[in-house]
């Protein structure tokens, strides 16, 4: 099993829909959350963390399920702009971060 | 200016060849790192180095070396390099303590070697 799966998409929906991506994580003694956003060719630039009580950021809501080993991200209101690669990321310890393979989402008009 | 850039942003060499990927960085932060970026795989993680006398290996490093020449550079060497090393190469930063602190990458790397 790997350490973070998320599904890999693609997420096609229509500007204005709400979408909703989960990315799960084997090790229990995970210690911090985060998602990243990558475009096309370009390098992953962070989204937001996410916390135990769950936090949003504007449009952005991403919450964490430690029992069920899973965190998300949810999106509403989707721009055209929000086209990209949501990449979720696990701290695993000491000085590891493991990163997802990422779920593409393409919004359309 | 980008605040963590790499250089070259392109490269295409022959099996064989020692090149050597480049990395400075403007925001004072005492960590970098070097990923790989493969399809399907995700960001993996080569070498890290937490200030200039340290260096670590990570998951895959295997057929690489760094360099940490100063705080601000981090150099990532391929002395014989090999076509399953041809990959999308990233450099990051971190400013802190624990994991907690985000990841700030470079533009990025485009390495093939045929």
């Amino acid at each position: 099993r790997k350490e973070v799966e998320q599904d890999p998409g693609p997420f096609n929906v229509p500007e204005g829909a709400t979408v909703a991506f989960n990315c799960t994580y084997s090790n229990s003694a995970s210690q911090s959350f985060f998602w990243y956003r990558q475009d096309c060719r370009k390098e992953p630039k962070l989204l937001m963390s996410v916390y135990s009580s769950g936090n949003e950021d504007g449009r952005f809501t991403a919450q964490l399920n430690r029992a069920s080993q899973y965190i998300s991200l949810l999106i509403r209101d989707s721009k055209l702009s929000d086209s990209a690669t949501y990449l979720c990321v696990v701290n695993n310890g000491f000085q590891k971060l493991v990163f997802g393979t990422g779920t593409r989402l393409l919004v359309s008009p | 200016d980008a605040d963590v850039t790499q250089t070259p942003r392109n490269r295409i060499t022959k099996t064989g060849k020692r090149i050597m990927l480049e990395c400075s960085q403007t925001k004072g932060h005492d960590r970098m790192y070097w990923y790989r970026q493969d399809p399907g795989l995700g960001l993996r993680l080569i070498y890290y180095s937490f200030d200039v006398k340290d260096i670590n290996k990570g998951e895959i490093s295997d057929g690489y070396s760094v360099s940490r020449q100063a705080q601000a550079k981090f150099s990532l060497s391929l002395e014989s390099a090999i076509p399953n090393q041809t990959a999308l190469y990233f450099c990051a930063t971190s400013p802190g303590r624990g994991h907690n602190s985000p990841l700030h990458f470079g533009n990025g790397t485009r390495l093939t070697v045929t």
